[in-house]
Formats: structure tokens, sequence, C-alpha cells
């Protein structure tokens, strides 16, 4: 069993589009985080999310709209897609929420691509 | 408030030592590192608590200046499965990513 899975891998749309990447840990972990890693391998945090709690809302596009229905899954709503969007979109867990986090678990990865 | 990696690449022949360099400027719960190979995900190698406690990877060590807020990564006798990226990611109020630095190790 994979203990972050994300859906879809890969993702190629318009600009204008609006897409939606799905998260889903099995590990009983609290918190959720959605990071943003671009051409330039930066990886930036996003978002993140503790007992459907949002903690950490990081300067983000309003385009950008994270959404947790339960501990276990955490989802991101892209509006409007413009071509600085693509890059890879990695979820993650932990057990713990800021300052006691312990170690991040990544899904494999989003890759959207933006046309 | 991005830590500061250094070097930004590193080439290695097999078998031989590297370091890795992490600052920040803000205080520290801990000091997180990652190794994520190309098209895969980071993958967790060691965590460093304020206080001295740390978990993580049997082969990889690591060391911790809480007062200087820098840390250090030791990679001894390198192997080829360990070319990659490495992230460090300090956590104060959040979990922030160092750009990252490239080591490729040569047979």
């Amino acid at each position: 069993d994979t203990a972050v899975s994300q859906t879809p891998k890969y993702l190629v749309t318009q600009m204008g589009n609006d897409k939606s990447i799905k998260c889903e840990q099995n590990l009983g972990h609290d918190t959720m985080y959605w990071y943003k890693q671009d051409s330039k391998k930066f990886l930036k945090i996003m978002f993140s999310y503790n007992n459907k709690e949002l903690i950490i809302n990081e300067t983000v596009p309003n385009r950008f709209s994270p959404k947790s229905p339960d501990k276990a899954h955490l989802n991101l709503h892209i509006n409007s897609l413009e071509l600085g969007d693509s890059a890879v979109y990695f979820c993650a867990s932990s057990r713990g929420r800021t300052g006691v986090t312990g170690e991040l678990f990544f899904g494999e990865g989003s890759r959207l691509t933006v046309l | 408030q991005q830590p500061v990696q250094s070097p930004q690449a590193v080439i290695l022949r097999e078998g031989e030592d590297a370091v890795i360099n992490c600052s920040s400027s803000k205080a520290l719960y801990s000091v997180h590192w990652y190794r994520q190979k190309h098209g895969e995900a980071p993958v967790f190698l060691m965590i460093l608590l304020k206080g001295g406690e740390q978990k993580g990877h049997e082969k990889i060590s690591a060391s911790f200046n809480e007062k200087k807020q820098q840390s250090s990564l030791y990679l001894t006798a390198s192997q080829l499965s360990y070319s990659g990226t490495y992230f460090c990611g300090t956590e104060s109020d959040k979990i922030i990513f160092g750009k990252g630095t490239r080591l490729h190790i040569l047979p």
C-alpha cells in the first residue's frame, strides 16, 4: 500500500482551465501539506492542514484552493491556470504539526504542464 | 527566510566523503534532511531536533549547531546510490527547504 498517494500523476492542460489534484494518506497522520517544485527544483510550501484545519497558507494566488474533507485527504483545486503554474506538486504528511512535525512523507508528485 | 545550502553541486568518486552545509537566520526547532532522485519524490534521511536528539539513516550522519542555526550532513564512503539532490528543511513555524545540493557519484 502506498503511504501517500496522489492523482493524477500527470496533467497537461490549456491556459485558463481549472484542474484538481487529489491526495490521500493511510499513515494515520494528522497533518498534510502541498508543496510546489518548480523547474529550478525549489520546493516551496503552499498549504498545510492539521485535522482538517488550515494552519499554513503561504502567499499563494487565490486561484489555488485547498480542501481537506477529512484528515486523510487533502485536495488542491486550481482555477484559471497560467503558464507559471507548471510545476510538480507534492503532497506530504507528517505525524505532528508545527514545531514537532517529525519526518515528512511525500507522495510521488503530480506534474502539471500548462500550455 | 529560506535556508542557505552549500555547496550547490558536488562531484565525487565512489568511496569519497562529502559534507553539505545548511544555515538559517531564524531560531529553529529542527533541521530535516531529504534526498531526491531525478523524477522521484524527496525521501527522508534525518531529522535533528533542538536539544540534540537525532533520528534517521544509519549510514548518514549530521550535526546541528543550535547557537549558529547551522547543520551539516556527512556522507562517508559514498556509494553510487547516494547520487541525487539533497535538501535541508529548517523548521521554525513551518518547514522551509533550501535550494538543494546536487551530488553526483562517479564509479
